[in-house]
């Protein structure tokens, strides 16, 4: 299985400000997917991250909103912009797994915007 | 639209008994299924694949069709099961995940 180091583990914000959430992969994977799971609920899909194109969103998400970077096959990068309390969730970043469909998900970054 | 379905936000239970978390679906396709599980302070990790039809642990889930659903069980429940358990579709190409509200299982001594 793969190792993702994503970082910070969590952090606490002041609204109007912007954090960037950072995802490390052992291995070079081709897409890296963004989820956030607000308090009390599921997760829910953000964007897909693929190397050497701009990320494809979900509906309800936007990219000025949640600007994603991913400058290489190992690395990816989440930012929440402009951060108001409904932000407050945790943020996952996961990999498929080399087994069809398999995921793989970083530790979580839990985010508190005050 | 595709839609993942846990009715139960919480599952209690005591050691030994039997334990059923229901996962009901909805997907215009064939979809993949998977249950997905959280342990205190550690990552979510996969549990079970519907396709590969195994017993994980001692939980093991069916696919009904018939009934979209994909329940997962275990026929003697253990203090170290007790986590956030949570069901999970996909498509067989695009590998993005749908995920239910998820079932905090407590399993009870």
């Amino acid at each position: 299985s793969a190792v993702i180091s994503q970082k910070p583990s969590r952090d606490i914000c002041q609204r109007g400000t912007s954090l960037t959430i950072q995802c490390q992969v052992d291995s070079q994977v081709t897409m890296m997917f963004w989820y956030r799971q607000q308090p009390g609920q599921s997760l829910t899909l953000i964007a897909t991250a693929n190397q050497g194109s701009e990320a494809t969103y979900e509906s309800g998400f936007v990219i000025d909103k949640f600007p994603i970077s991913r400058p290489n096959l190992t690395f990816s990068t989440l930012t929440v912009s402009n951060m108001s309390p409904e932000d407050s969730s945790i943020y996952l970043c996961s990999i498929p797994g080399r087994r069809a469909t398999e995921a793989f998900f970083g530790q979580g970054t839990r985010l508190t915007v005050v | 639209a595709q839609r993942v379905t846990q009715p139960e936000k919480l599952l209690s239970v005591f050691k030994g008994a039997p334990v059923e978390l229901k996962c009901n679906y909805s997907y215009s396709g064939s979809p993949e299924l998977f249950w997905y599980v959280q342990y205190s302070r550690q990552r979510l990790q996969l549990l079970l694949r519907h396709i590969s039809r195994e017993s994980i642990k001692g939980f093991t889930a069916d696919l009904n069709k018939g009934e979209t659903s994909f329940h997962l069980k275990k026929p003697f429940a253990q203090e170290e099961d007790s986590a956030m358990y949570y069901c999970a579709l996909s498509g067989p190409v695009l590998r993005k995940l749908v995920f239910g509200a998820g079932t905090i299982l407590r399993v009870k001594s």
